[in-house]
């Protein structure tokens, strides 16, 4: 099992639709949790990061963090095309240790 | 956080050369790291760079391949030696920024290497 799996997509929304992207992690010692964005030929940008249970919203990003169930969201609203890239879920396991998820490409529709 | 460069953006290598990765950043960190992105895949995490000591690598990465300085507390290399066209990558470095509680890690535009 890896130990950070997102869905790998493609995900194709159409504009100004909600995109829900999602992350499972196996570390149950896990503390913070982060949301990176990365256009295509750049280097990861943090757009959220998350380290209570419930939800967190920054502008049009909800990030939502269940660690019973091991889970972490990023909701998207009012998608702009300028929102398509691959989104990377990261989890600090309890080595200190930043994992990454290997992302996925989100696609938002004209 | 901090601003964070490296050198070279991109470069074309041939097999069996080594190639020096600069990455300078604005103020003093006290943790940097640096990460292999290999195409289509995630970031993997190659090493600590640890100031004034030797790198900490992780499995299935040596020292040998990827010799790491950490001369100061802003500036920081990594050489990928004796290169083959499997160390074609993304490479990257982040620094560690505490805010509040929490370390949160920022990286650097990257180097992207092509070997031929």
């Amino acid at each position: 099992q890896k130990e950070v799996e997102q869905n790998s997509g493609p995900l194709s929304v159409p504009e100004g639709a909600i995109a829900s992207l999602n992350c499972t992690y196996s570390d149950r010692g896990s503390q913070s949790f982060f949301w990176y964005r990365q256009y295509s030929g750049k280097s990861p940008e943090l757009i959220m990061s998350i380290y209570s249970n419930g939800d967190k919203e920054d502008g049009r990003f909800t990030a939502q963090l269940n660690k019973a169930s091991q889970y972490v969201s990023l909701l998207i609203r009012d998608s702009q095309p300028s929102d398509s890239a691959t989104y990377l879920c990261a989890v600090t396991n309890q080595g200190g240790k930043l994992i990454f998820g290997q992302g996925t490409e989100l696609s938002v529709k004209p | 956080s901090a601003v964070i460069s490296q050198k070279p953006s991109r470069d074309i290598c041939q097999r069996g050369t080594s190639l020096t990765i600069q990455c300078q950043v604005d103020s003093q960190v006290t943790m940097m790291f640096w990460y292999r992105q290999q195409p289509g895949q995630s970031l993997t995490l190659i090493a600590t760079a640890n100031q004034g000591s030797e790198a900490t690598y992780e499995s299935g990465f040596v020292i040998d391949k990827f010799p790491i300085s950490r001369p100061n507390l802003t500036f920081s290399t990594l050489t990928v030696s004796n290169m083959s066209p499997e160390d074609s990558s993304i490479y990257l470095c982040s620094v560690e920024d505490r805010q509040g509680a929490t370390d949160t890690q920022y990286f650097g535009p990257g180097t992207r290497l092509t070997v031929l």
